[in-house]
């Protein structure tokens, strides 16, 4: 069955440093977005992402996060400078139909900022 | 922005027993999903559900999209059914799926 693949699986890195979480959606879809879970908490919407731009954003996808689809397969999020509140389960998510259909979740990558 | 609430927040079962999850949203809907946390985070899609009844197995769903509700049902729980129970809606006209605040699910053997 096709799945959402997310690289890493556990990121640790100092404050202030750039991260980059990976994301291969599932082949045939053409919407993508990127969910974060603060531990212990609800999962919240950061981006979505369709047709080369970004569609709609949370108020906490701020400057210092970016999104690309560098290729035909890969989708990724880029967070410039590290901060410990990033501290988080980072979800990759797809669909073919946009919110309105199913949305499939990758396992998430957790970022650990010390 | 839409509210979803989830009750109860946590919940306790003896293995086989049967529980009732509930899911309310303020606002009209074209998506409803519900998703099991496992105990390693991994989100696992159980129903895309925007209304009518579905069962898969032990599970069943029914969301009653004019009275902005929904239910989760668990008959003849097991311990891997331990986790928490996510309800996401999409708003209509709306964009992204926003999340209720889960309920957590420990089954005893």
């Amino acid at each position: 069955e096709p799945e959402v693949t997310q690289t890493p699986s556990h990121q640790v890195t100092q404050m202030g440093q750039e991260v980059i979480l990976r994301c291969v959606p599932i082949s045939n879809h053409l919407y993508f977005y990127w969910y974060r879970q603060i531990l212990g908490q609800k999962v919240e919407f950061l981006v979505s992402f369709y047709n080369n731009e970004i569609s709609e954003k949370s108020e906490i996808f701020d400057d210092q996060f970016s999104v690309e689809r560098p290729d035909g397969s890969n989708f990724t999020l880029k967070i410039r400078s590290t901060k410990l509140e990033d501290s988080a389960m980072y979800f990759c998510a797809s669909s073919i139909q946009g919110a309105t259909g199913e949305l499939f979740f990758g396992e998430g990558s957790r970022l650990t900022v010390l | 922005g839409i509210q979803v609430e989830q009750s109860p927040p946590d919940l306790i079962l003896q293995e086989g027993a049967n529980s009732t999850l509930r899911c309310n949203f303020s606002d009209s809907v074209n998506n409803l999903q519900w998703f099991h946390q496992n105990p390693w985070g991994q989100l696992i899609n159980l129903f895309y559900i925007p209304s009518g009844t579905k069962q898969n197995g032990r599970l069943s769903a029914t969301t009653v999209a004019t009275e902005r509700y929904s239910l989760l049902y668990i008959s003849s729980s097991q311990t891997t059914d331990s986790g928490v129970y996510f309800c996401a809606v999409v708003r209509n006209a709306g964009n992204m799926l926003t999340f209720g605040g889960g309920t957590r699910l420990m089954v005893k053997p």
